[in-house]
């Protein structure tokens, strides 16, 4: 499968606790975004980066949140002293930089709960 | 502040039928316009792209409109079949691509 992955898919963790997750996006893509979605709601923009560069990051994001794109490959999102607000789904995706407009890739995400 | 709004209620259809989704938005000046189809615990998957310079956009069963003086863009699944239930979401584009999204509507089409 050539698609985005992303790992762990599921997460429970307690409050105050640090947890990671990993994004592998398709491999020519030079794009990369996070997003995080509650239920009910459509997809919340959290930062994108372009090759290894983190371009943007929502004001939304509070200081614990990180984000790292190393190589300009696979990307890992960090909380830090995770709060029960932080449950949601995290989901990765993908594009190629070209014209505007391009379709993102999205992968299955990663559904963290705090308790 | 930017706001996009889609009708949060389920949409229930009969089989063969058109489905109309509608998605506005207020303080934005979008590039562009995408619709996303999204399926539980799943991520979302593209459908469609219209850009601000165009007035519709066809695939397949799936027609798209966007004005860009109403605010407003309309997501139609002609012939709809079961299979097409799911999260519609709309998301409007700007520079670096980044996405913002509206709520979704979900679709729900009764044999």
């Amino acid at each position: 499968d050539t698609g985005v992955s992303q790992n762990p898919r599921h997460k429970i963790t307690k409050r105050g606790q640090n947890v990671t997750f990993r994004c592998d996006p398709i491999s020519e893509h030079n794009r990369l975004y996070w997003y995080r979605q509650t239920l009910g709601q459509g997809p919340e923009f959290l930062t994108y980066f372009q090759n290894e560069a983190q371009l943007e990051k929502s004001r939304l994001l509070s200081d614990r949140f990180s984000a790292e794109r190393p190589k300009g490959s696979f990307s890992t999102l960090e909380i830090q002293r995770t709060e029960q607000g932080d449950s949601a789904m995290y989901l990765c995706a993908s594009s190629l930089t070209g014209q505007s407009g391009v379709e993102q890739f999205f992968g299955p995400g990663t559904r963290l709960t705090v308790l | 502040s930017q706001k996009i709004e889609q009708n949060s209620e389920a949409l229930n259809i009969q089989e063969g039928k058109t489905a109309t989704l509608t998605c506005n938005y207020t303080n934005y000046s979008p590039a562009y316009l995408q619709w996303y189809r999204q399926d539980p615990g799943r991520g979302p998957v593209f459908l469609l792209l219209i850009r601000e310079n165009e007035k519709e956009k066809r695939k397949e069963r799936l027609k798209v409109t966007f004005d860009t003086t109403l605010k407003q863009s309309l997501f139609h699944i002609t012939a709809s079949q079961p299979a097409d239930s799911a999260t519609y979401l709309c998301a409007l584009g700007a520079a670096g691509n980044k996405l913002t999204f509206g709520g979704g509507t979900r679709v729900l089409v009764k044999p």
